[in-house]
This record gives structure tokens, C-alpha cells and sequence, in this order.
């Protein structure tokens, strides 16, 4: 059974400071991995989808990167603003059969930046 | 890009009664929806996977006559919490997977639905 951890759980920066997020996963065998952010009482976003034969993703301030080998995944987030405070959660999905497209969850990162 | 609805945002109700929770993609097709739940300061678990057209399937522990899942059509799948009680509040979310002529392995989430039974 698949399992995603994120760490840290929480994380609590300065406005203007690099951070990195980290996420891991058990079972190697995945389809891609995905980025979410979700503000509080709210769905989720997707932020960055890396497929399996990827290394890494970029977009704006963002840029995530899979290690699908030793299970792991960082999303880096640069010159950080308080408007990038909210729940950060990784998910993975199988490579195929029964459970394709059931998307594995980490508990989340809650990122605060303060001004 | 893709938009997932959700209705209602927000519902609170007596222990006993019954609640429908709507999950409409608005410009896309989508063959699959997925339901999660998300309890305080956790993350999501999938509850079930709803196909168009056929019976839902659903995750180990998930009980399929306490959570009714109908996918009438295309663009819409409903989740009906039956005889609700106080340990099912809990904000529920759906997702949809796009049908075809885009990244069909990216699934769009709705803005969930925050249920409370008193």
C-alpha cells in the first residue's frame, strides 16, 4: 500500500526567503506526482504534475522536482510572499490496474510567510 | 482551464437526515469523478470512484449504502450521505478526470463542501 509523507508538517518563514518542501513516498511504481496547494475551507489547486519519466517541473516561482527512484519528491519555492501561505500536499498516482488514477495524498505542509 | 463545481458549499443538518452533495465538471466531459473526505488538519482519503453510467466502487471501510454515489451523466455525479450523524462532518471533496483531447491523467477538484451535522 502506497504511503506519502510530507515534512515538515508546518513551516514558518520570512516574506522574501527560499524554502524547500519536502515529500516522500513508499512505492516506486507511479504514474506522476502532483503539487497542490489548498487555502483554508478550500479545494485544492494544482500547482506542478510531473510525470514519472520527468525530473522536474517549473512554473514562475515554483519548481519541483522526483526522485521516482528513491521515492522522493521536493517542491521549491523562491522569494517567498505572504500570499504563498496555505496548505501545500503531495499526491501520487499508481502507474495503472484497478487503482489507476487514485491519487495517494500526504498529510501536507502548512506554510506560513510572514511580512 | 477545467472548472469543477461543487454544491452546496456549505450545509449543516439534523442527525438523522439525508444530504446531496452535487459535483458538476462545467466545460469538460469527465467519465470519472473521484468523492475524498478531509477530516481537521488532515489530508484527503479517497472515499469511492464514480463512473458514468455504472455503480460506484469504493475504498475498503468506506460503507456503500451510508455513501450514495449516482453518476447520471457526463458533466455531474451526486454523493447522498444518508441518515447523517455528528462522526460524518467532515469537508468532502470531488474531482474529475477529463475525458479526452487534454491531459487525461490530471484530475480537476471541486471546492469542496464543508457538512455538518448537529
Amino acid at each position: 500500500k502506497q504511503e506519502v509523507t510530507q515534512i515538515p508538517a508546518a513551516l514558518s518563514v520570512p516574506e522574501g526567503e527560499n524554502l524547500v518542501l519536502n515529500c516522500s513516498f513508499t512505492d516506486s511504481a507511479i504514474y506522476n506526482l502532483q503539487w497542490f496547494r489548498q487555502d483554508p475551507g478550500k479545494g485544492l489547486t494544482s500547482l506542478l504534475l510531473i510525470q514519472s519519466s520527468q525530473r522536474e517541473q517549473t512554473s514562475g516561482r515554483l519548481n519541483a522536482s522526483l526522485d521516482k527512484s528513491s521515492g522522493r519528491s521536493t517542491l521549491y519555492i523562491a522569494a517567498s510572499q505572504p500570499g504563498d501561505s496555505a496548505t501545500y500536499l503531495c499526491a501520487v498516482a499508481p502507474r495503472s490496474g484497478t487503482s489507476y488514477g487514485k491519487l495517494t495524498f500526504g498529510q501536507g505542509t502548512i506554510l506560513t510567510v510572514h511580512p | 482551464g477545467a472548472v469543477v463545481s461543487q454544491h452546496p458549499s456549505r450545509v449543516i443538518c439534523k442527525s438523522g437526515t439525508s444530504v446531496k452533495i452535487e459535483c458538476r465538471s462545467l466545460d469538460f466531459q469527465a467519465t470519472t469523478m473521484f468523492w475524498y473526505r478531509q477530516f481537521p488538519k488532515k489530508s484527503l482519503m479517497l472515499m469511492a470512484t464514480s463512473n458514468e453510467g455504472s455503480k460506484a466502487t469504493y475504498e475498503q471501510g468506506v460503507e456503500k449504502d451510508k455513501f450514495l454515489i449516482n453518476h447520471a451523466s457526463l458533466t455531474l455525479s451526486t454523493l447522498t450521505v444518508t441518515s447523517a450523524h455528528p462522526e460524518d462532518s467532515s469537508f468532502y471533496i470531488c474531482s474529475a478526470r477529463l475525458l479526452a483531447g487534454g491531459p487525461t491523467d490530471t484530475q480537476y477538484f471541486g471546492p469542496g463542501t464543508r457538512l455538518t451535522v448537529l
